[in-house]
């Protein structure tokens, strides 16, 4: 069964800075992985889709890129703003019947 | 769109009691997702459904939990009898390609079983 860690589980930074949020799978045959943010109390909205076809995709400031060989996908923000604190969900699926698995998120908050 | 529409945002009741929980997914999409979130588990994948037939219901807890989608545009999940270990925000979410498309959430439902 596919296994999804993300880390860092929590993350604190000042406004400005670029950084990078990771995602690793047990099962390297990923099919497409998404990149979702969830604000407190709310529902999850999609950031970026990478399908089997594709290696990243970039939206404004966000990157996000996928090795399948290694089973990891990093999400890149560039010049973080107090607006992009939230919780980072990554979920891939492998295809077949097992739907998307998600991992548990990376908290990040953004210090004006 | 309106998006995925999901009711009620937030449900409180007794063990004991049937709860049901219902969504609307985006038109056209169709694939439909029921997820469950907790602080401790994450999310997990409850049941799929894919032009309206149940495909991956391994996800569900027990028998005490099922779902149906009796048409493209609505699906419930019902639990009967709750429990306060049920207690978590369940999350509906659709997709026009099955498992290889974008996937859309609703806001979720809040579900206390005291």
């Amino acid at each position: 069964k596919q296994e999804v860690t993300q880390i860092p589980a929590a993350l604190s930074v000042p406004e400005g800075e670029n950084l990078v949020l990771n995602c690793s799978f047990t099962d390297s045959a990923i099919y497409n992985l998404q990149w979702f943010r969830q604000d407190p109390g709310k529902g999850l909205t999609s950031l970026l889709l990478i399908q089997s076809s594709q290696r990243e995709q970039t939206s404004g400031r966000l990157n996000a890129s996928l090795d399948k060989s290694s089973g990891r996908s990093t999400l890149y923000i560039a010049a973080s703003q107090p607006g992009d604190s939230a919780t980072y969900l990554c979920a891939g699926t492998g295809g077949g019947a097992d739907g998307l698995t998600f991992g548990k998120g990376t908290h990040l908050i953004i210090q004006p | 769109d309106a998006g995925v529409i999901q009711s009620p945002r937030h449900e409180v009741t007794e063990m004991g009691q049937e709860v049901t929980l219902r969504c609307k997914p985006i038109s056209g999409h169709n694939s439909l997702f029921w997820y469950r979130q907790t602080m401790m588990r994450g999310l997990e994948l409850l049941i799929y459904f894919n032009n309206n037939v149940p495909i991956d219901d391994s996800g569900m807890p027990e028998d005490r939990f099922s779902a149906k989608m009796p048409n493209a545009s609505f699906s419930t999940l019902k639990i009967q009898p709750s429990e306060p270990r049920d207690s978590a925000v369940y999350f509906c979410a659709s997709t026009p390609l099955s498992l290889a498309g974008e996937l859309f959430f609703g806001e979720g439902s809040r579900l206390t079983v005291l």
